[in-house]
């Protein structure tokens, strides 16, 4: 079983990049969401996605676009990269926010230089 | 407003020691509550949930943690800390009238040996 995928792993980015992180699930779930973490901070919500082609703003969505085209994909794009957006972002699916759990991807890990 | 608090942010304990890890939630409605594990370079994983059942949950690795509504607490523990326990722990909340999980901003458990 894949799970949740992300790619890429590592990505270094200049300031004014733009780049998608790729997020795929095989699960059939049809909740998504995209994380930031940083170091003592926890987990903040970028996005997350009820369904294909429903999205909501999650805590911190400023300087980031989804979309939701299918249930498995669920790519973060990044527009104008800058410093304040070097962090670890994680991809999670899950069958209900109620009673299931979350499937975490590996993460990626971007850097904005 | 939802919000979980992880009380120390670094926790050290011997090897074969009690594992004590603490969390508290703010939450208007009952909680679903979880604790995942982050092994270094890893996605989380999910270690326990209450879902409303009993109010002692036991999860992987011999971790439990109990429901206490009246201290709106959801500890997590371990009898013996092994060395592989080593990781960052994160209690999280979600609500049966939402779509979001809420993460505390974690804690690193050392073991030291």
């Amino acid at each position: 079983n894949a799970g949740v995928t992300q790619t890429p792993k590592f990505r270094i980015l200049k300031i004014g990049q733009s780049m998608t992180l790729q997020c795929t699930q095989d699960m059939n779930h049809n909740y998504m969401y995209w994380y930031r973490q940083d170091p003592g901070m926890g987990l903040k919500l970028i996005y997350y996605s009820v369904g294909a082609g429903i999205t909501d703003k999650g805590e911190v969505p400023n300087g980031y676009n989804v979309s939701r085209s299918t249930t498995e994909d669920f790519p973060l794009r990044l527009e104008l990269a800058a410093p304040s957006q070097t962090s670890v972002y994680f991809c999670a699916s899950g069958t209900s926010p109620n009673t299931g759990e979350l499937f975490f991807g590996e993460g990626s890990r971007l850097t904005v230089l | 407003a939802q919000s979980v608090t992880q009380l120390g942010s670094h926790v050290s304990v011997s090897e074969g020691a009690l594992v004590l890890l603490r969390c508290n939630y703010s939450s208007s409605v009952p909680p679903y509550l979880f604790w995942y594990v982050q092994y270094p370079n890893q996605g989380l994983q999910l270690l326990l949930k209450y879902t409303s059942a009993a109010t002692l949950v036991k999860g992987i690795n011999g971790f439990e943690a109990e429901f206490k509504k009246s201290e709106t607490s959801f500890h997590l523990t371990k009898p013996s800390a092994h060395m592989s326990d080593a990781a960052e722990y994160f209690c999280a909340v979600s609500l049966n009238t939402g779509n979001q999980f809420y993460f505390g901003t974690g804690t690193s458990l050392t073991v030291i040996p």
